[in-house]
């Protein structure tokens, strides 16, 4: 079992573009949670994915958009990208059912210059 | 106040010490997460507990769901052992609420 991984493992992007990152959740899980971890802060939680469906969404603008596929696999998606969008950026996953028993992947961190 | 409150913020230690770190929330809760992240690194999963006392190797995670305490304690501490330790819990719904973390240096 892979456990969950993620895609890239680092990112370099410049001011207005736009970033996807990807998230295959561990075998058998049908939630994603994204976060967001800026240098030197805890995670802050961005939305959840369930059945193809946004569940539940963080404090975060609409610039930030995501996607489930059938197979579960995750996509996050940042648009008109702005500095302070530079972070590690985490997928975690759950058991059905157990939303909070949350299986981490060991996360993105984007760079945007 | 925070809902989810670490003790200490950081903690340095010589090789072989019994380490305590100390969390408590004021929400209700249904599970407690202990986790472990390296420098510039993603996050591992310690545990997770609704309630007693697990071990997994030289690590014991405890909870005291009626006092909204957990504890993580690290027996016969090695450098390889320092990281910073999040406690985070899940409540009623799908988030998960971050303590800021605990620093931990064990020097050899």
């Amino acid at each position: 079992d892979a456990g969950v991984t993620q895609s890239p493992t680092h990112l370099i992007k410049t001011r207005g573009q736009q970033v996807t990152l990807r998230c295959s959740p561990k075998s058998g899980h049908d939630t994603v949670s994204w976060y967001q971890q800026a240098l030197g802060q805890g995670p802050q939680f961005i939305f959840q994915y369930y059945e193809e469906e946004e569940r539940q969404r963080g404090n975060f603008p609409d610039r930030f958009s995501g996607h489930q596929f059938p197979n579960y696999s995750s996509e996050l998606n940042v648009n008109a990208l702005l500095l302070g969008d530079s972070a590690l950026y985490l997928c975690a996953s759950s058991l059905p059912g157990e939303s909070n028993e949350q299986y981490f992947g060991p996360g993105t961190r984007l760079t945007v210059t | 106040k925070n809902e989810v409150e670490q003790s200490p913020q950081n903690l340095t230690a010589q090789e072989g010490e019994f380490i305590t770190i100390n969390c408590s929330y004021s929400v209700g809760i249904s599970a407690l997460h202990w986790l472990q992240q390296h420098p510039g690194g993603g996050i591992v999963s310690l545990f997770m507990l609704s309630s007693g006392k697990k071990k997994h190797g030289r690590l014991i995670a405890t909870i005291n769901i009626q006092e909204k305490h957990s504890s993580l304690h690290i027996t016969a501490s090695h450098p390889r052992d320092s990281a910073v330790y999040i406690c985070a819990v899940g409540g009623s719904n799908y988030q998960l609420i971050w303590g800021a973390g605990t620093k931990l240096i064990i020097k050899p």
